[in-house]
């Protein structure tokens, strides 16, 4: 059973429109939720995090926002530039740390010229 | 500064054989953990290695092991090893056991 879902496989934005990724999750009990980014044959890169005391964190052209009460995140990139087109993967994470990060099945961006 | 490095890039190896992936954290940082990524999946979580203990481990049966150094560098040995065990594998270091993490680009094991 998918503790984190990202459902949709790819999305396509125009270079300096806003490109908006959405990851859904089960379990009210996580304490952290992080946005990574990988780009093929790379690992991935961490962006940006957002604890579940708060519901929002900016960072440059990156923004993630947290809807606890529909167990929502999304994470905002504007204006989108054609080195963001990369897989991201929405990540969860509980205090204790003994379970490690638990990640969507991510979203293919590309960024179109 | 050096990131997570991981050796080697890429292995082939047949049904029943043994696997050891190896992992040198970041300078500084004393967790080590490990995650697999099959193709079109996230990656899922293996083992964490805090201070040579194992703090973590995830839903993979016994034939997979870890280990840490003392210099915090780290070992992932995979046994009897199956067509499915084909994937990246991952290895991510922090300076604890919290995040974030961060990533060497992985080991890609191909099993035939």
């Amino acid at each position: 059973d998918q503790q984190v879902k990202q459902n949709s496989p790819s999305l396509s934005v125009q270079e300096g429109r806003i490109s908006i990724l959405n990851c859904d999750y089960t379990n009210s009990m996580f304490d952290y939720f992080l946005w990574y980014k990988k780009y093929p044959a790379e690992g991935p890169t961490f962006l940006i995090s957002i604890s579940s005391i708060k519901d929002k964190n900016e960072d440059g052209r990156f923004t993630v926002f947290l809807n606890k009460s529909a167990k929502h995140l999304s994470l905002h990139i504007v204006p989108s530039q054609p080195g963001d087109s990369a897989v991201y993967f929405c990540a969860v994470y509980s205090g204790g740390g003994a379970d490690g990060l638990t990640f969507g099945k991510g979203t293919h961006l590309i960024i179109q010229p | 500064d050096a990131g997570v490095t991981q050796s080697p890039t890429h292995l082939i190896k047949t049904r029943g054989q043994h696997v050891t992936l190896r992992c040198s954290p970041i300078s500084g940082h004393k967790s080590v953990s490990w995650y697999q990524q099959v193709l079109g999946q996230g990656p899922q979580f293996i083992f964490q290695y805090y201070e040579k203990e194992e703090r973590g481990r995830g839903n993979f049966p016994d034939r997979f092991s870890a280990r840490q150094f003392p210099n915090y560098s780290s070992e992932l040995n995979v046994n009897a090893l199956l067509l499915g065990d084909s994937a990246l594998y991952l290895c991510a270091s922090s300076l604890d056991s919290a995040w974030p993490q961060h990533f060497g680009d992985g080991t890609r094991l191909s099993i035939l």
